[in-house]
């Protein structure tokens, strides 16, 4: 089945320590987004790619980074986390053609001590 | 800016009761509407989706949303609930015809089923 797949789905670092999260999908979707989800909260966008065009949303840490060798593959890299960064992350893809459809992985559970 | 309220934050309710989860949307034009559910640790799955035309959609698991302009509504219906439906279910929002462009989302509605 095509699908987007997370790794690894549980991950603790220590605070400070540089952490990657990584997406990876078999529908060759134009489109991949990073979710930040805390507990109980709605899924917050940190930034997408389209292609190899990369959009920041205007509230997303710097400490956040992300990159797209290519069309299969996303990395979410967190610099240096601190205890908010304490979270779900959710790799989402979607076709850009207009319709706007999501698919989303299964998530990253990342907990920072 | 666009903006969705999910204004139930946790419902209850019984095995084979309906259900109506509750969604209204702030955006300049009729965006694209849709439902995710989340089960415990897991990503969000699609549950339908509303872009044009016939203002009742059905969806996956029994599930059937109303959209309704005069309201800026998009409710989430399902006739009886089974235990399995306990979950998070998330309305969101998109721009329609600009599939580059990134969902906003509820912050959700918790629903537990009592046996």
């Amino acid at each position: 089945d095509a699908m987007v797949i997370q790794n690894p789905r549980y991950q603790v670092t220590q605070f400070g320590k540089p952490v990657t999260l990584s997406c990876s999908q078999t529908l060759n979707h134009n489109v991949m987004y990073w979710y930040q989800q805390k507990s109980s909260q709605a899924p917050k966008l940190l930034f997408h790619y389209y292609d190899k065009d990369f959009n920041n949303e205007a509230d997303t840490p710097d400490n956040f980074q992300s990159r797209r060798p290519n069309t299969s593959f996303c990395f979410l890299d967190i610099r240096s986390p601190g205890l908010g960064d304490a979270a779900m992350y959710l790799c989402a893809t979607s076709a850009g053609d207009g319709a706007n459809v999501l698919t989303f992985g299964a998530g990253s559970r990342l907990t920072v001590l | 800016a666009q903006s969705v309220t999910q204004p139930d934050i946790h419902i209850t309710v019984s095995e084979g009761a309906s259900l109506e989860l509750r969604c209204n949307y702030s955006y300049g034009a009729t965006p694209y509407l849709f439902w995710y559910v989340q089960s415990p640790g897991q990503g969000l799955q699609l549950l339908l989706k509303y872009f044009s035309g016939d203002t009742l959609v059905q969806g996956i698991k029994g599930f059937e949303a109303e959209f309704k302009r005069s309201q800026s509504s998009f409710n989430l219906r399902k006739p009886s609930v089974h235990w399995s439906d306990a979950a998070e279910y998330f309305c969101a929002v998109g721009p329609p015809d600009t599939g580059r462009r990134a969902l906003t989302f509820g912050s959700g509605t918790r629903l537990q089923v009592q046996p």
